[in-house]
């Protein structure tokens, strides 16, 4: 099964309003990750946070992580409709070495006007 | 820079012939990594390199796979034979990986259609 699972799955607002994404994942992580991508396109990295760090803001963006419950989220205020695409965690585990980042299956977000 | 290349964009082929994908990393990242998506089973991790290296092939669903890294600059994926079952978009990503903090940079990806 995926290391990362986002809910929800698809997520539909207004422009201005607010969108919330959830991921969660089952093993120690070193760090989660954050990737946007629009249709027809590569990702797009957005945030790192690591596993010492409870929250982190970047621009509307900001992402929180509770390791003791193995889920992480992300919010985007304000939201666009340029801000439509799907958006995926991902997970570097804590093994002490580098490591290969797993991606979870995404959360696509549509932001009507 | 130009970011990573990848080429072709677009591939169509029958079944049985090969194909191979083509990717140039971002100049001075270490690491590259092949992922294949489809709606079905999402983004998943074919192979990675860490300085030329195959370092993780676990990813690379059979022997019909191979994947290569000569130099710094140039890595291919190839697929010999093909079946309509790869059909998915392929994409490479590269990174300057140090530590197990980095991120990585993807192409714009292959979609490659196997009739």
């Amino acid at each position: 099964s995926q290391q990362g699972e986002e809910d929800p799955q698809a997520l539909s607002i207004q422009e201005g309003e607010n969108a919330t994404m959830n991921c969660s994942y089952k093993t120690s992580i070193n760090n989660l990750q954050w990737y946007r991508q629009n249709s027809g396109r590569g990702l797009v990295h957005l945030i790192l946070i690591r596993s010492n760090e409870r929250e982190k803001h970047s621009g509307r963006l900001r992402v929180t992580l509770d390791t003791s419950k193995k889920s992480s989220s992300l919010l985007i205020t304000a939201s666009r409709a340029a801000d439509t695409a799907s958006y995926f965690c991902a997970t570097v585990p804590n093994t002490g070495t580098a490591s290969k980042l797993t991606f979870g299956t995404g959360t696509r977000l549509q932001v009507t006007l | 820079d130009a970011g990573v290349i990848q080429s072709p964009r677009h591939e169509v082929t029958e079944m049985g012939q090969e194909v191979t994908l083509r990717c140039k990393p971002i100049s001075g990242h270490n690491s590259l990594f092949w992922y294949r998506q489809t709606m079905m089973r999402g983004l998943e991790l074919l192979i990675y390199f860490n300085n030329n290296v195959p370092i993780d092939d676990s990813g690379m669903p059979e022997d019909r796979f191979s994947a290569k890294m000569p130099n710094a600059s140039f890595s291919t994926l190839k697929i010999q034979p093909s079946e309509p079952r790869d059909s998915a978009v392929y994409f490479c990503a590269s990174s300057f990986m140090t530590g197990s903090s980095y991120e990585q940079y993807f192409g714009p990806g292959t979609r490659l259609t196997v009739t």
